[in-house]
């Protein structure tokens, strides 16, 4: 069964404005990873969260995670039109050290 | 100096035939993987190969075959391609042993069946 579900599926802004992705997921985690995919282009790493962390930055990203709620949502502030891409989370479960499972993605338009 | 390299980039092919892609990382990692990603951009894992070892394969059909010579390379074979395998295929890689690893991944082979 999928195990990371983004929301939403995709979202438009203008340049400048923030943009928040929510990510939900079924089962317990060791981590939670959000990855960037620009169009045509493999996937990058962006930032981790570990189970016991509640929230971390890096540069314009926080991310936030609730494992009562099962979930995480990536903020991206000040957008840009480099920005534009699809934003993948993935879950890396216990007792699964290799495996990460990924959600279908939400895809970001930043309007110049 | 490209960290995980795919070749080729696009394969074209009619069903039936046979196809390898490969796959080399050059950042001294032991595990990679292989991915599959659909029309709908949903990535699902296929492969999982430690120092060599299998050990992921996602109920993938017997059709595919990966192979690792060493840890720097993963190998897809893909016998009697069909017309759902047309998808893109992307290789990573990872460094295991605990929670902090993430992957990088290759630029992808973009794969259609005929």
């Amino acid at each position: 069964s999928q195990q990371g579900e983004e929301d939403p599926q995709a979202l438009s802004i203008q340049e400048g404005e923030n943009a928040t992705m929510n990510c939900s997921y079924k089962t317990s985690i060791n981590n939670l990873q959000w990855y960037r995919q620009n169009s045509g282009r493999g996937l990058v790493h962006l930032i981790l969260i570990r189970s016991n962390e509640r929230e971390k930055h890096s540069g314009r990203l926080r991310v936030t995670l609730d494992t009562s709620k099962k979930s995480s949502s990536l903020l991206i502030t000040a957008s840009r039109a480099a920005d534009t891409a699809s934003y993948f989370c993935a879950t890396r479960s216990g007792g699964s050290n290799y495996k990460l499972t990924f959600g279908k993605g939400t895809l970001l338009t930043v309007n110049p | 100096d490209t960290a995980v390299s795919q070749t080729p980039k696009y394969l074209v092919t009619q069903m039936g035939n046979d196809k390898s892609i490969k796959c080399e990382q050059n950042l001294g990692h032991d595990t990679m993987y292989w991915y599959k990603q659909d029309s709908k951009k949903f990535l699902k894992i296929m492969f999982s190969y430690n120092n060599k070892e299998l050990i992921i394969n996602e109920t993938v059909p017997n059709r595919f075959s990966p192979k690792s010579p060493d840890k720097a390379h993963l190998n897809l074979h893909i016998n009697s391609l069909e017309l759902g395998d047309s998808a893109v295929y992307f290789c990573a890689s990872s460094m295991a042993g605990g929670n902090l690893e993430t992957q990088y991944f290759g630029p992808g082979t973009r794969l259609l069946v005929l």
